[in-house]
């Protein structure tokens, strides 16, 4: 079974932020949490990750919680481009730790 | 810098027939995944190589599912015989050393399986 848990979906409005929340209440203290997320009929694709501190790349921003029970991915102005399902996984950084996808959350951007 | 590629990106066989996918990965990443994506589901690791030996293949079901990689570089996936369930969208992936951000995956083989 996957270590997270995850809306099964969202909707947000175009230019506006999108804040897709995950909880990982049995995180392990060298795991990390990392983001994935999949367009229709592609490859999942790599966004961001963190371990304690708070992340920002150019596609998005990871908010950890103190405890590491959660987090929260951020996407500040979501296009129609962003639709997506969007998976949270916590892994440990090198690995040979077995990955668990969950279902993930499916994000539709609306005009 | 090339992607992961796969072929074919399309298969429909009948039930009992055998079926092969292949991926090339990125020049240089020593760890490969196959991976099964059913409809509605996240990706489920089938196995994963580092250069050619196996580091998991737990959830392979090794029946009718194998897998090689010779010479650490190309795999080939194969199902014999396959079946109904085996419907799916098989994922290949690559990465250097096998940390997940380093991780990217192909476009996928969608089988069909009538």
């Amino acid at each position: 079974d996957a270590k997270t848990t995850q809306p099964p979906s969202m909707d947000c409005a175009e230019g506006r932020a999108a804040n897709l929340p995950c909880n990982h209440s049995t995180i392990s203290g060298n795991e990390y949490v990392y983001w994935y997320r999949q367009i229709h009929s592609q490859g999942p694709q790599y966004i961001i990750h963190g371990l304690k501190n708070n992340e920002t790349n150019e596609m998005a921003s990871l908010i950890i919680t103190e405890d590491r029970k959660s987090s929260t991915l951020i996407l500040p102005h979501a296009t129609l481009r962003d639709t997506a399902v969007y998976y949270c996984i916590v892994s440990l950084k090198t690995s040979y730790d077995k990955v668990i996808f969950g279902p993930g959350t499916s994000l539709s951007v609306i005009p | 810098e090339a992607g992961v590629a796969q072929s074919p990106r399309y298969k429909i066989i009948e039930k009992r027939q055998s079926v092969a996918f292949w991926c090339n990965p990125i020049s240089g990443h020593a760890t490969l995944y196959w991976y099964q994506q059913i409809l509605g589901q996240g990706p489920k690791l089938l196995i994963q190589f580092q250069n050619n030996g196996v580091v998991d293949d737990s959830q392979l079901p090794k029946d009718r599912f194998s897998a090689e990689r010779l010479k650490g570089v190309d795999s080939t996936l194969k199902i014999q015989p396959a079946k109904l369930e085996d419907s799916a969208v098989y994922l290949c992936a690559s990465s250097l050393g096998g940390s997940m951000e380093t991780q990217y995956f192909g476009p996928g083989t969608r089988l069909l399986v009538l």
